[in-house]
């Protein structure tokens, strides 16, 4: 089964707006990464929430874990154009010896 | 630092032919590699993980006579897909931990995308 699930799957927005993605899986974790790729490109990592943390800032990125509901969002604030990329989020499940099993991706489009 | 490399970043083969790729870490010295494969518009499925001098462990579903893993040293691990066939076309992605980057976090390469003819 799919450990993380990204929704909403496609997101198209306006330069300036935010953007919201969320992310759900199934098991324990170690933490939850965010990753952002350009069409054709490798990952970039963008932040890393450790279980026992609920919220994480890094620059225009906010990132929340709420481990009760097997949950997490990130949030881009004031986008802009080069911030359309995939976005995946990927858990470290505990006991899985530092594996990262992704999520579907969510494809942001920022319209200039 | 913690930066991945790749090669070749693209290729494209013969159906039959056995295609290598390399996923070096530049600047730190890895113990563990994955990789990964990733068809259009899909997300990222981790095909194995391999220890520095130790076999690869497969995933699920992974042949592993077909994709062969060597990761001969703390900077180098190759993944060769041997007799390739167009269902093989995929982008590969490598990534690395351990060492002085840390085993929180993967540093992935840019990718290397197959296709077989």
């Amino acid at each position: 089964s799919q450990q993380g699930e990204e929704d909403p799957q496609a997101l198209s927005i306006q330069e300036g707006e935010n953007a919201t993605m969320n992310c759900s899986y199934k098991t324990s974790i170690n933490n939850l990464q965010w990753y952002r790729q350009n069409s054709g490109r490798g990952l970039v990592h963008l932040i890393l929430i450790r279980s026992n943390e609920r919220e994480k800032h890094s620059g225009r990125l906010r990132v929340t874990l709420d481990t009760s509901k097997k949950s997490s969002s990130l949030l881009i604030t004031a986008s802009r154009a080069a911030d359309t990329a995939s976005y995946f989020c990927a858990t470290d499940e505990a006991g899985a010896n530092s594996k990262l099993t992704f999520g579907k991706g969510i494809t942001l489009s920022v319209r200039p | 630092g913690a930066v991945v490399s790749q090669h070749p970043s693209r290729v494209i083969c013969k159906s039959g032919t056995s295609v290598k790729i390399e996923c070096r870490s530049l600047d730190f010295q890895a113990t563990t590699m994955f990789w990964y494969r990733q068809f259009p518009k899909q997300s990222l499925m981790l095909m194995a993980t391999s220890n520095e001098g130790s076999k690869a462990t497969y995933e699920q579903g992974v042949e592993k006579d077909k994709f062969l893993i060597n990761h001969a040293s703390l900077t180098l691990s190759t993944l060769t897909v041997t007799s390739a066939h167009p269902e093989d076309s995929s982008f590969y992605i490598c990534s690395a931990s351990g060492g002085l980057a840390g085993f929180n976090e993967q540093f992935f390469g840019p990718g290397t995308r197959l296709t077989v003819l």
